[in-house]
């Protein structure tokens, strides 16, 4: 079992509509989740990340933190074709990040 | 200001050659971190560097592969005699320092192996 579990899609929906991205994790050792999004031939690009469990918002996207149930989310509100990407979630402790294997992201105009 | 540079963006090379990947980090990030990105294992950590303190190497996955940090700026990744299961995109990110969470990434190497 990965440390990091994330559905790889590929997640279609219209535009407009809202995004809904989860991730499950198997070890309870991890201070920090992020969100990392990323373009077909590009480098991840760093989203948001979060160290508390509940809700972190900016601009249309939310990350949600569960740790008792050991289950992260992002929401993207009002989805734009740009938003068609993969998307990475990942967790940290010690200098090192894990990261999910992606879920990608279609947006349709 | 300017984000992280890789170089080369592509690499093609034959079986049993050495390569060296080069990464330039974001100006007074003195984090540094090289990871492996390929379609079955995903996007896997590799070795870190904190200003002067021993790198981190608990993720190179055999000893064909190294990484040196010159003057706590640039760092290379060599990787000896080259197998075809090498072939991924390698990634460096770098961060400040203690702020593993908020890395940012470079553009990647594609390295191809024939």
């Amino acid at each position: 079992q990965k440390e990091v579990e994330q559905d790889p899609g590929p997640l279609s929906v219209p535009e407009g509509a809202i995004v809904s991205l989860n991730c499950t994790y198997s070890n309870s050792a991890f201070q920090y989740f992020m969100w990392y999004r990323q373009y077909s031939r590009k480098g991840p690009e760093l989203l948001m990340y979060t160290y508390s469990s509940g809700n972190k918002e900016d601009g249309r996207f939310t990350a949600q933190v569960d740790k008792s149930s050991k289950y992260i989310s992002l929401f993207i509100r009002d989805s734009q074709p740009s938003d068609s990407a993969t998307y990475l979630c990942a967790k940290g402790a010690g200098n090192k990040l894990t990261f999910g294997g992606g879920t990608r992201v279609l947006v349709k105009p | 200001g300017a984000g992280v540079s890789q170089s080369p963006s592509n690499k093609v090379t034959e079986k049993g050659k050495d390569v060296e990947l080069r990464c330039d980090p974001i100006s007074g990030h003195t984090a540094l971190y090289w990871y492996r990105q390929s379609l079955g294992q995903g996007l896997e950590f590799l070795i870190y560097f904190q200003g002067n303190s021993a790198p981190d190497k608990s993720g190179l996955p055999s000893d064909r592969f190294s990484a040196e940090r010159t003057g706590g700026s640039v760092s290379t990744l060599t990787i000896q005699r080259t197998q075809q299961e090498d072939s991924a995109v390698y990634l460096c990110a770098s961060s400040l320092a203690g702020q593993y969470y908020e890395q940012y990434f470079g553009p990647g190497t594609r390295l191809t192996v024939t």
